[in-house]
């Protein structure tokens, strides 16, 4: 079983509907983490969660919200979806700490809106 | 605020070429070194990395030297296959990674 696994894993959808990606995870690690990646600009941090009761803001949360449902499960809603945020979205974990561990990703999901 | 900068691609090689991707960065601290792949259809993987300046990461054939003099972490491999076609992303890590845009690999047969 994969350590990060996201739900759905492909989505076409209309502009303005609402859409929740999940992201489970069976690491332990307590931090969680959601990105963007796009053709050319590489992965872009949307929001991060350091525990259940945090929730952070990345380098482009507009248009996006989330949700930490417990350690394991980090949930990202798109409340109204428009074209350009068409993308893959890939969901990370790691351990807390100055360990400097690496992020584990999950494999990713591609969403399209219409 | 920290940064990473790596060489745009495509990058087109024949088998058995020698490889390298450039890699700088800007930060306030002493960051951590990464390098990770990412094959068509999946997500990104730790390749490898280094902690501390003068460290080398290895795996796989592919080498990293993290340069502090030259705020750099090149990506080297010997002789490469066709299976490394892919996209390599540099990142370092402060209290989050960040992440360079991506190199794509097309190494041919």
């Amino acid at each position: 079983d994969a350590d990060v696994t996201q739900t759905p894993r492909n989505r076409i959808t209309k502009t303005g509907k609402r859409i929740m990606l999940e992201c489970s995870q069976t690491k332990g690690h307590d931090r969680m983490y959601w990105y963007r990646q796009d053709p050319g600009l590489g992965l872009r941090l949307i929001y991060y969660s350091f525990d259940v009761k945090d929730i952070n803001k990345g380098e482009i949360s507009d248009g996006y919200s989330v949700s930490r449902q417990a350690q394991a499960k980090f949930s990202l809603s798109l409340e109204s979806a428009i074209p350009n945020q068409t993308a893959l979205y890939f969901c990370a974990t790691s351990p807390p700490g100055t360990d400097n561990q690496p992020q584990h990703f999950g494999d990713g999901t591609r969403l399209s809106i219409l | 605020g920290d940064s990473v900068t790596q060489m745009e691609g495509p990058v087109t090689l024949s088998e058995e070429a020698c490889l390298t991707i450039n890699c700088t960065y800007t930060a306030t601290g002493y960051p951590s070194l990464f390098w990770y792949v990412q094959y068509p259809g999946e997500g990104l993987q730790l390749l490898l990395k280094a902690t501390k300046a003068d460290d080398k990461g290895s795996n796989k054939g592919f080498e990293a030297t993290y340069r502090k003099e030259t705020t750099s972490f090149h990506l080297e491999k010997g002789s490469v296959q066709v299976s490394d076609s892919a996209v390599y992303f540099c990142a370092l890590r402060d209290d989050k990674i960040i992440f360079g845009k991506g190199t794509r690999l097309h190494i041919l047969p």
